[in-house]
């Protein structure tokens, strides 16, 4: 199985903050690396797909990169709407697999 | 707008079983790979299993294998996942979720609104 290690597990940021997330994978996944966001008591929703393919209404804060084994998610500037957890997920082979997640807070 | 809602979450004994249904809409539910993932109390998110299109394969995570079985009614726009031996550490929401057609990788793009499983005595 692929694992996939997220750091850090969390964060503290304030409004206008440039946060970055990272997304180590336990072998090489091409690009087959997918980055969703939850709320509190939601589902989660898909941001980024592909390492970089931003899905369609997803604010051009957000942005990833990466291939190979090693990825980042980037906001360039943190909103309040941006406190969440975020998680990544390798779409490369099954079982398919996710990080542990990284808690974005409000410092 | 595509809507997926699971229904069948239930509190059940060890060794019970339970079977969860995901009805979706907004969408051709038969173009689309479906998925099933869970989440623990507190926890992250792991996947479980997912269903070709016209159901014939299917593929599962080896804590469920033997236990769970994914299936679909394409004509009744659903999804199920048959769960068995139920244990304790089975407890979590469990979400449908659709798998997109682009990129042509396992990409969950909708997800349903979650059913709880709570297995306890």
């Amino acid at each position: 199985d692929i694992q996939m290690t997220q750091s850090p597990s969390s964060l503290s940021g304030s409004i206008g903050d440039r946060v970055t997330i990272t997304c180590r994978a336990s072998q090489t996944i091409d690009i087959y690396l997918n980055w969703y966001q939850q709320k509190i008591g939601k589902a989660p929703k898909l941001l980024i797909s592909a390492a970089s393919s931003l899905q369609s209404g997803v604010p051009s804060r957000f942005s990833g990169s990466g291939s190979g084994t090693d990825f980042t998610l980037t906001i360039s500037s943190l909103q309040p709407e941006d406190f969440a957890s975020y998680y990544c997920q390798q779409s490369y082979s099954t079982p398919l697999t996710f990080g542990g997640g990284t808690k974005v807070e409000i410092k | 707008e595509v809507q997926l809602v699971e229904s069948g979450g239930a509190l059940v004994q060890p060794g019970g079983s339970l079977r969860l249904s995901c009805a979706a809409s907004g969408f051709t539910f038969s173009d689309h790979w479906m998925h099933w993932v869970r989440q623990a109390p507190g926890k992250g998110l792991v996947w479980v299993s997912r269903i070709k299109t016209d159901g014939s394969r299917t593929h599962y995570a080896d804590f469920v294998k033997g236990r769970f079985t994914i299936s679909r009614d394409n004509a009744k726009n659903t999804l199920y996942l048959h769960m068995s031996s139920l244990r304790a550490e089975d407890t979590a929401i469990y979400y449908c979720a659709r798998d997109a057609i682009s990129p042509a990788r396992p990409t969950f793009d909708h997800w349903g609104q979650g059913a709880l499983v709570t297995v306890s005595s």
